[in-house]
């Protein structure tokens, strides 16, 4: 089972600040990293899925970057607005594999 | 496109007590995920199927949990009895049948356990 780790556990900014976050997880055998965002009351929402070593993805204010040599993703968001108040989950997955491991997530709340 | 249905939202009974969650994915979606979040914790995978057979129940306490899936849709998970550290979120994922690609969440039962 692979060991998936995010940091920091949670987090208070300010409307309009910006923020990043971390995920590591273990190189060998990667294949597949997934962001999620989970708003309370909400159903976990797919943000993005990476593979290559290397990749930057965006949507809207939120993007992703992704080192699989040295097992880590970073997940920024610029100008940060009360709607991305939310936890946010990665998720690591291995070669040919359908399961998803997920670290324990970090907190965001922004206040307005 | 109608997202995966999950159902009750919240329930609270005894330990020792039974409760079944149901789930009903998107459409053509033939992989099926259950997932338990205790709180402070991520999601834990405990059975993935593929159509109605099981890809992966490693992780499920067998003596306590069953899952099913018989015609290859809708999916109920059970537990019989429970306990106090079952009180969980229990999430139910589809997705197509293709590895790593994007999984489908529905909103989750939360399950107290008292």
């Amino acid at each position: 089972i692979l060991n998936v780790e995010q940091s920091p556990q949670s987090l208070h900014v300010q409307e309009g600040d910006s923020t990043n976050f971390t995920c590591s997880f273990p190189s060998s055998n990667f294949y597949a990293l997934h962001w999620y965002r989970w708003e309370t009351a909400k159903s976990p929402e797919a943000l993005f899925v990476m593979t290559l070593n290397g990749d930057e993805k965006k949507k809207g204010r939120i993007s992703a970057t992704l080192n699989t040599k040295e097992g880590y993703s970073y997940l920024y968001i610029k100008g940060s607005q009360p709607e991305d108040s939310a936890t946010y989950l990665c998720a690591s997955s291995g070669a040919g594999s359908y399961q998803l491991t997920f670290g324990k997530g970090t907190k965001l709340s922004v206040i307005p | 496109e109608a997202g995966v249905a999950q159902s009750p939202r919240y329930k609270i009974i005894e330990k020792r007590q039974s409760v079944a969650f149901w789930c009903n994915p998107i459409s053509g979606h033939a992989t099926l995920y259950w997932y338990q979040q205790i709180l402070g914790q991520g999601p834990k995978l405990l059975i993935q199927f593929q159509n109605n057979g099981v890809v992966d129940d490693s992780q499920l306490p067998k003596d306590r949990f069953s899952a099913e899936r018989l015609k290859g849709v809708d999916s109920t998970l059970k537990i019989q009895p429970a306990k106090l550290e079952d009180s969980a979120v229990y999430l139910c994922a589809s997705s197509l049948p293709i590895p790593n690609t994007e999984a489908f969440f529905g909103q989750g039962t939360r399950l107290t356990v008292v």
